[in-house]
């Protein structure tokens, strides 16, 4: 059972757009909702991450909206740059005693 | 890659014969985790340590062992390498539990013959 359902599984968006991905849970006692970023060849690295008690939070050009009552989130990456051509994992887990759970994952390439 | 190393980075195996991965850390964190990495399915958790001789199953332990002996090592062994576990396995240490930042390493891909 996949507890972490994430789309697209692949994106192609031009330099200077806006990339967006999305994951959708399904265990609501899930209180931690990271993004990872994994270039080719490298291990996968923490982005950005929030927890359920704020909507919203950007660092940068990446932000993390989050919907509660949908038990959804999204990253959005604003003015996308060839830079940011990854594989882009959302994640979730319960803080206190669970492991991390991730979604397939989401190739973006940003086209100059 | 945070302080972690893997070996060997890369591995050809025939079906049957024992594998051991190795997991080595130079930042002294508490817990260590074993992932593999297969398209279509993110990365799911093997095994994990939560201290030295603390270890525990993941959601896809099946055909694998683990063992931590020291703070610094992780050791994931293969009992008998089969085709689909044909795959690319990453390290990960984390301060705290499960919730916080995972470091991960650089991986080891594996083909099994």
């Amino acid at each position: 059972q996949q507890q972490v359902k994430q789309s697209p599984q692949s994106l192609i968006v031009q330099k200077g757009g806006i990339s967006i991905i999305n994951c959708a849970y399904e265990n609501t006692a899930f209180d931690y909702f990271p993004w990872y970023q994994q270039f080719p060849g490298k291990g996968p690295a923490l982005l950005i991450a929030i927890r359920p008690d704020v909507s919203e939070k950007k660092e940068g050009r990446f932000t993390i909206s989050f919907n509660k009552s949908a038990k959804q989130f999204s990253l959005h990456i604003m003015d996308s740059q060839p830079g940011d051509s990854a594989t882009y994992f959302c994640a979730a887990s319960i803080t206190l005693g669970n492991k991390l759970i991730f979604g397939a994952g989401t190739r973006l390439a940003v086209h100059p | 890659d945070a302080g972690i190393t893997q070996s060997p980075r890369h591995k050809v195996t025939e079906t049957g014969t024992p594998v051991t991965l190795r997991c080595h850390q130079t930042e002294n964190h508490r817990y260590m985790y074993w992932y593999r990495q297969d398209p279509g399915h993110g990365l799911r958790l093997i095994h994990y340590s939560y201290g030295v001789k603390d270890t525990d199953k993941g959601e896809v332990s099946d055909g694998y062992s683990v063992s931590r002996s020291k703070t610094e090592d992780f050791l994931l062994t293969l009992e008998s390498a089969t085709s689909s576990q044909t795959s690319v396995y990453f390290c990960a240490i984390s301060e705290s539990w499960g919730g916080e930042t995972q470091y991960f390493g650089p991986g080891t891909r594996l083909l099994v013959l």
